[in-house]
């Protein structure tokens, strides 16, 4: 069964520290990676897209990579400040249906 | 472009009534997806359409559930009747293509007393 997985479910740090976060998932034959935050009450909003012939994509202070034969992903975030606490969540599609499968995310608080 | 938008935003209704979500996608997407997101079992997909054609509702939980897109600009998510174990916050999202990101409405909430 294809599987995504976020661990831990939760994470804070102080305001300046880098954020790593980790999406694993259980097949790595994957079409491609997407990182969304979302915020409460909010909708998701995507971050980073990673195709599965790329290694890493990077947006200012957020580089994600990509390592399919360990069945990994990584959100780094670049010096932390307060508005980027939110819960952050990956999705993998595999071929076959394409769906977007979701891990449960991470929540995030970066204190000031 | 505004985005995805949904409608309404809350909605409380008592249990036995139908509910109706409506959906505008982002112009010039041919796909469109229904989720549903509860503490317990997270974001799940409900349903998508191609082209407004339904593709996949395997999601569907029940018979209660059903959704419609009669246009490229809009699309429904019924439930009749509700029952309160439908309450839940549901999104719409709209992609290109299957390959592309997907772009999220600001979602419905809804509960079903």
């Amino acid at each position: 069964k294809q599987e995504v997985t976020q661990i831990p479910a939760a994470l804070s740090v102080p305001e300046g520290e880098n954020l790593v976060l980790n999406c694993s998932f259980t097949d790595s034959a994957i079409y491609n990676l997407q990182w969304f935050r979302q915020d409460p009450g909010k909708g998701l909003t995507s971050l980073l897209l990673i195709q599965s012939s790329q290694r890493e994509q990077t947006s200012g202070r957020l580089n994600a990579s990509l390592d399919k034969s360990s069945g990994r992903s990584t959100l780094y975030i670049a010096a932390s400040q307060p508005g980027d606490s939110a819960t952050y969540l990956c999705a993998a599609v595999w071929g076959g249906d394409y769906k977007l499968s979701f891990g449960a995310g991470t929540t995030v608080t970066v204190r000031a | 472009d505004a985005g995805v938008i949904q409608s309404p935003r809350h909605e409380v209704t008592e249990m036995g009534q139908e509910v109706t979500l409506r959906c505008k996608p982002i112009s010039g997407h041919d796909y469109l997806f229904w989720y549903r997101q509860t503490m317990m079992r997270g974001l799940e997909l409900l349903i998508y359409f191609n082209n407004n054609v339904p593709i996949d509702d395997s999601g569907m939980p029940e018979d209660r559930f059903s959704a419609k897109m009669p246009n490229a600009s809009f699309s429904t998510l019924k439930i009749q009747p509700s029952e309160p174990r439908d309450s839940a916050v549901y999104f719409c999202a709209s992609q290109v293509d299957l390959f592309t990101e997907a772009f999220f409405g600001q979602g419905t909430r809804l509960t079903v007393v």
